[in-house]
């Protein structure tokens, strides 16, 4: 496997529920992402982490709650999510979280989540 | 805040020219990004610009203007494959980038 992977790519879930989405890289970067990309809306970045270390939160509901047990591995754990959580997840990586040179993001394929 | 503007869709037809522009008002200036993103599919990168100028890289260009807050995608030779969104995404100053709504690109034959 190369690249970023997410897992799964789909899931339906009610309000209820409890489930996790799963991003690998196999790149050696350093830092991860999770953005969310709604219908014709810009993408909006959730989290971030470098080196496995939270380096943003962007006022996400406590409802998504990150996990990066090492630098390979980003999770997203759902529970109680609302209808207008729905939407498709992008995780990302890239070398590390550096503003200079270009540092470009390697973006998984995303895992489309419905909430019923 | 930040406020990235592009077209959201625009039509051309097979081997002609289409010009993709951006806006953007933001808080710093770090570097500007386009991505390709086929439905169902990862964004992939296209190109960075940080300095004014033109970036070539085979039938895609790319353009920024740091004093206007602009930048256009030049996409030539259009083949059915290009048919997909571009987004466009600034670096406002530290890591973090922000992103237009995207412009879906459809090819006619």
């Amino acid at each position: 496997e190369t690249g970023v992977t997410q897992t799964p790519r789909h899931l339906v879930m009610g309000m209820t529920n409890k489930k996790s989405l799963k991003c690998e890289q196999h790149l050696g970067h350093n830092a991860m992402y999770w953005y969310k990309q709604s219908a014709k809306k810009p993408l909006e970045l959730m989290f971030v982490y470098n080196f496995k270390e939270q380096t943003e939160n962007n006022s996400v509901p406590s409802r998504f709650s990150p996990e990066c047990p090492n630098s390979s591995h980003l999770f997203l754990h759902l529970h109680t999510l609302q209808p207008e959580d729905s939407a498709l997840y992008l995780c990302a990586s890239s070398q590390e979280t550096s503003g200079s040179g270009a540092n470009v993001l390697t973006f998984g394929a995303g895992s489309r989540l419905t909430v019923l | 805040g930040q406020n990235i503007d592009q077209p959201t869709e625009m039509t051309a037809t097979e081997g002609a020219i289409v010009q993709i522009n951006c806006t953007y008002q933001t808080s710093g200036f770090n570097g500007l990004f386009w991505y390709q993103q086929h439905a169902g599919e990862a964004p992939t990168f296209l190109s960075y610009n940080v300095l004014d100028g033109l970036e070539e890289k085979g039938r895609f260009s790319s353009f920024l203007s740091r004093s206007k807050g602009y930048s256009y995608l030049l996409l030539k030779e259009l083949q059915m494959k290009d048919s997909a969104s571009y987004l466009c995404a600034v670096r406002d100053g530290d890591y973090k980038l922000s992103f237009g709504a995207g412009t879906t690109v459809t090819v006619r034959a």
